[in-house]
């Protein structure tokens, strides 16, 4: 089947623009995760998903970010006013989710997004 | 939370194991080590996961030490495909987030 897709998968953008990142995860998936990734850094949780309970926010750096996810499938994530430092991949990952702890996670292919 | 600790790099022969270690020394008891790999400008890609006992796959084995504060991720025969940086990770007890190491980068040497 369809694994998880991203969309764009290269954004550039002058600073102080918007920007909006798509990802669809692998349907009948109910938990999704957005992670950043710098230039040779590690994963960098921003944001997690589980069915209709409210997100785990806890990873997002500034409330210039957001995420949403509409009807339990597509995710948004969101990042206002972007900074040059906002600049990095980022990650989306689905997995089944409320199966027991051994689930894994299928990552996408990442958005590249340079703020010029 | 449980934190990882991986070496930042290796270098292994082709077609000799590789073995790369990870440190979980304040891993809890229904925490799972997992382990994932990435390509160079992928998605990271799972590789295998365990609790206390040790597990095989046809990427992979995981040794896990009997107190459970250290793992070992195996490959057996390692290609030059297999050079990536290799995640370590634990998932947190009674949640769903899956903190990322700091990896390490495997190159394999011709």
């Amino acid at each position: 089947g369809a694994g998880v897709s991203q969309s764009p998968s290269n954004k550039v953008t002058e600073k102080g623009k918007d920007v909006e990142l798509r990802c669809d995860p692998i349907s009948g998936h109910t938990a999704l995760y957005w992670y950043r990734q710098s230039l040779g850094q590690g994963l960098e949780f921003l944001i997690y998903f589980q069915g209709n309970s409210a997100p785990d926010k806890s990873g997002l750096p500034s409330d210039r970010f957001s995420a949403e996810r509409t009807g339990g499938s597509v995710s948004t994530l969101t990042i206002q006013r972007t900074q040059q430092e906002d600049s990095a991949v980022y990650l989306c990952a689905s997995f089944r989710g409320g199966q027991g702890f051994s689930d894994t996670q299928y990552f996408g292919p990442g958005t590249r997004l340079t703020v010029l | 939370d449980a934190k990882t600790t991986q070496p930042p790099s290796m270098d292994c022969a082709e077609g000799r194991a590789a073995n790369l270690p990870c440190n979980h020394s304040t891993i809890s008891g229904n925490e799972y080590v997992y382990w994932y790999r990435q390509i160079h400008s992928q998605g990271p890609q799972y590789i295998i996961h365990g609790l206390k006992n040790n597990e095989t796959n046809e990427m992979a084995s995981l040794i896990i030490t009997e107190d459970r504060k250290s793992s070992t991720l195996i490959l057996p025969h390692a290609t030059l495909r297999d050079t990536a940086v290799y995640y370590c990770i634990v998932r947190v007890k009674g949640g769903n987030q899956f903190y990322f190491g700091t990896g390490t980068s495997l190159t394999v040497i011709p």
